[in-house]
């Protein structure tokens, strides 16, 4: 069984420009929740997706956006990038509609903005 | 306060001893709770989960809950150089279900 892909899994942008990163869950799985780590925030919450639907937000600017096709993958979004954003960004996928908790994470997209 | 918090370490142990990683809690409703180990460089893995009051064991791990005094914790026995990574301790806060809050992690060195 396939595990959860993020593309792409290194990214360098500069300021001012925005990216969109993708995650496949694994097969079955209708719930996607997307992290923020870096070194001295750990990992932040951003958001949680299932069944195309977001039912839950983390305390991000609206610079940060989301989605969730029919197929289950997501794509997030970050437009105007700030330097503070560089992070490592973890998509991981649940396989219960229930409380978010056994989560397998993909290996991540890591961005870098100069 | 923050939601989650663990002692960042390094906690640093000779093989073949017991580790304790603990972790407290501020939502005293959460029924959740997990435990995630992280390898430098690489993604975080879920290596126990704990439900109910009590301990649970899963081979050389133990997660132990304590509800009361919203409080979790997790032994590692016989410790191996292999364990020696970073453990997050993660809670489901209750009325945000959908929202999995992570400690900022204990840096476990377990020394040959």
């Amino acid at each position: 069984k396939a595990g959860v892909t993020q593309t792409p899994r290194y990214l360098i942008k500069t300021r001012g420009q925005q990216v969109t990163l993708s995650c496949s869950p694994i097969s079955g799985h209708r719930s996607v929740s997307w992290y923020q780590q870096t070194p001295g925030q750990g990992l932040q919450f951003l958001f949680e997706y299932f069944s195309e639907t977001q039912r839950n937000k983390g305390n991000f600017p609206g610079r940060f956006s989301g989605r969730q096709f029919s197929n289950s993958r997501s794509e997030m979004n970050v437009s105007t990038l700030e330097l503070g954003d560089s992070a490592l960004y973890l998509c991981a996928s649940s396989g219960t509609g229930g409380p978010t908790g056994e989560l397998f994470f993909g290996e991540g997209s890591r961005l870098t903005v100069l | 306060q923050k939601e989650v918090e663990q002692n960042s370490g390094p906690l640093s142990v000779p093989e073949g001893a017991i580790a304790s990683l603990n972790c407290t809690y501020s939502d005293r409703g959460s029924q959740s709770f997990f435990w995630y180990r992280q390898y430098s460089g690489k993604s975080p893995e879920l290596i126990m989960s704990i439900y109910s009051n009590g301990d649970k064991e899963d081979g050389r791990f133990t997660a132990q809950l304590n509800k009361a005094s919203q409080y979790v914790s997790l032994l590692i026995r016989d410790s191996q150089p292999s364990d020696s990574a970073t453990y997050l301790c993660a809670v489901n806060i209750v009325d945000s279900s959908y929202k999995l809050i992570f400690g900022s992690g204990t840096r476990l060195l377990v020394r040959p």
